[in-house]
């Protein structure tokens, strides 16, 4: 089945460790975003990368780092610099970055909690 | 900057009632328009989209129109059922961008 895989569904972590997150998917698309989503809120953007080896600063990109070393993976480290990482992660990814018309389609989520 | 205003939750309805979710959006250009849903605990699901004006989205008999005129996109089912609670989401992205921006989201709960 094609799809978006996020590891682990649920993690702790002490303050001030970094720590990462894993999302992969196989419906070869080029674009990967990731998302963050705090109770009540809407998802606000991290980062995103239209292709290999490249990614973009969302619109809280502070205390995150990305990678993008191949098509289907695209891991995000939340660093000791993130002051509130306690959150839920969604990872996405859709067929191109660069059509406001794609669809992007979203992994089950990793929910975060730093004790 | 673009702008996403969902009408805030919860919203509890009885099976079978009609269900509007009230979304407007404030954007330059022609966006596209999104509705997804999320169950308790998982990621979100595309529910229906539509890409220019007067576009009507639609799927598992729920419905919504993209109007202009009024920059809204408001979500609406005719009979919902104890499986439709959720939270919803409305989001728009721009004709050339990456971003999708979203509302605050609709918490639903159907009671039957």
């Amino acid at each position: 089945d094609g799809g978006i895989t996020q590891s682990p569904k649920y993690l702790f972590r002490k303050e001030g460790q970094n720590v990462t997150l894993s999302c992969e998917q196989n419906l070869n698309h080029d674009a990967m975003y990731w998302y963050r989503q705090d109770p009540g809120q809407g998802l606000r953007l991290i980062y995103y990368s239209q292709i290999v080896n490249d990614f973009q600063k969302g619109d809280i990109a502070e205390g995150y780092s990305v990678s993008r070393e191949k098509k289907e993976s695209f891991p995000l480290t939340v660093t000791s610099a993130q002051k509130n990482p306690t959150a839920f992660y969604l990872c996405a990814s859709s067929q191109t970055g660069t059509s406001g018309t794609d669809t992007q389609y979203f992994g089950p989520g990793t929910r975060l909690t730093v004790l | 900057g673009d702008s996403v205003t969902q009408m805030e939750g919860p919203v509890t309805l009885s099976e079978e009632a009609f269900l509007t979710i009230n979304c407007t959006y404030t954007a330059t250009g022609y966006p596209s328009l999104f509705w997804y849903v999320q169950y308790p605990g998982e990621g979100l699901q595309l529910l229906l989209k539509a890409t220019k004006a007067d576009d009507k989205g639609s799927n598992k008999g729920f419905e919504a129109t993209y109007r202009k005129e009024t920059t809204s996109f408001h979500l609406e089912k005719g009979s919902v059922q104890v499986s439709d609670s959720a939270v919803y989401f409305c989001a728009l992205r721009k004709a050339a961008g990456n971003k999708l921006t979203f509302g605050g989201g609709t918490r639903v709960l159907v009671k039957p």
